[in-house]
Parts: C-alpha cells; structure tokens; sequence
C-alpha cells in the first residue's frame, strides 16, 4: 500500500492564480481531511470529508473549497491565492467509524504564494 | 466542542533524561488518545495510542498515561536520544467526532 500520497511535493503560485492539490489514499478509508501547517505552528483543520459525496468546514476553511467523488480521492482548490495561504498543507485519512482509529498522513504540498 | 491543551510548548533535555509533555482535554467523553511525531520537514506519524479503557501503555522507551478523572494524558520518554528531537502533538476525540490536536511540544534533545 502507498498510504496518503499528495500532489505535488512542491509548488510556487503568483497573487490570484487558482491550483488543485490532489490527495488519494489506497486504504479503503471513510475519512479524508486537508491540514495546513504554518512554519512553527500546529494543524489547522480546513475541510474534512467522512465519505464519499460528503464534506464539511474546518477551523479555517475560507479560500479553500473541496470535492468528494470517490473514496479514494479529495483534492482541495486554492482559488484566488494569497500571500495568506503560504502554508505546507497535509492530507490524512482514517478508517473511523468510531473515532477510535489514528490518522494516516501523506508527505505534505509546500506551497509558496509570491 | 473539545479543547486539547498541550505543555509544554518547548522542552530541552539532555541525552539520557526524560521527557514528560502532558495534555488535558475538556470533552469527557472522549475516549480516543493519539501522539504523534513530526520530525523536521516531515509528515506527522503515529507513535502511540490509548482508549479509554486502559490507564496505561507502553512501547519500549515511549509510554502513555491517562487520567480520565483528571482528564489528561501524559508522553513519557525515557532515555531520550537526539533522533528523539521533534514535534509532538496530541490529540483527543470521541466517535465519529473529527479529532482535535493539541498545540504542539518541540522536544530538543542535545547530545
């Protein structure tokens, strides 16, 4: 299994440009969630997805927008970027129907907005 | 909803020390207690975990206490090492809850 794999590992955007970081997991897991990590600074949740066809608001989800179609996938859309959205954004899932299942991160986007 | 305080924000220790960084969690009932290690530049990574159910676990030089009348849970390390520097976080949930992270602790072991 590959685990969490996000796309790309790296990425620089100019001042209104729009981009999709793409996320798929291969363990059949229900729940998807998109972080961002600002240097020093903890997890801020921004969407997360409990299942196909089904998502919801974050901590801090303006600017940001996902979709849900598969299990498998959930790519997160930066429209309009901003110096703000600087940020490494990582992607996790878990299998959880009861909350009691750790969550499985991928490697991470480091994206720059100049 | 859920509330997840982590100290210390920074801890500095020797190699061969100990390490204790401690959370406290406002939902009562949760029950779903995870660590997780972010090494520099990395992904975060499960190192350990406890239910509800049990008071105490270990796995080699890492341990975790819970205290569910006190509503914390501890991260003991023992005989630190310098591949032991990192980012810790916990973090706390109850169902199909979405979990809540603590903070954060740098853990700086010197050699």
């Amino acid at each position: 299994n590959a685990g969490v794999t996000q796309t790309p590992k790296f990425r620089i955007l100019k001042i209104g440009q729009s981009m999709t970081l793409q996320c798929t997991q291969d363990m059949n897991h229900n729940y998807m969630y998109w972080y961002r990590q600002d240097p020093g600074m903890g997890l801020k949740l921004i969407y997360y997805s409990v299942g196909a066809g089904i998502t919801d608001k974050g901590e801090v989800p303006n600017g940001y927008n996902v979709s849900r179609s598969t299990t498998e996938d959930f790519p997160l859309r930066l429209e309009l970027a901003a110096p703000s959205q600087t940020s490494v954004y990582f992607c996790a899932s878990s299998y959880s129907t009861q909350g009691d299942q750790p969550q499985h991160f991928g490697d991470g986007t480091r994206l720059s907005i100049l | 909803g859920e509330n997840v305080e982590q100290h210390p924000s920074t801890l500095s220790v020797q190699e061969g020390d100990s390490a204790v960084i401690k959370c406290t969690y406002s939902d009562s009932a949760s029950n779903y207690f995870p660590w997780y290690k972010q090494e520099l530049g990395k992904r975060p990574q499960l190192i350990i975990d406890i239910r509800s159910n049990v008071g105490e676990k270990k796995d080699q030089r890492i341990a975790v206490t819970l205290n569910k009348t006190a509503k914390h849970f501890s991260l003991h390390i023992t005989e630190t090492q310098p591949e032991d520097s990192a980012v810790y976080f916990c973090a706390a949930t109850r169902g199909s809850y979405i979990p809540t992270f603590g903070r954060g602790t740098s853990l700086i072991v010197h050699p």
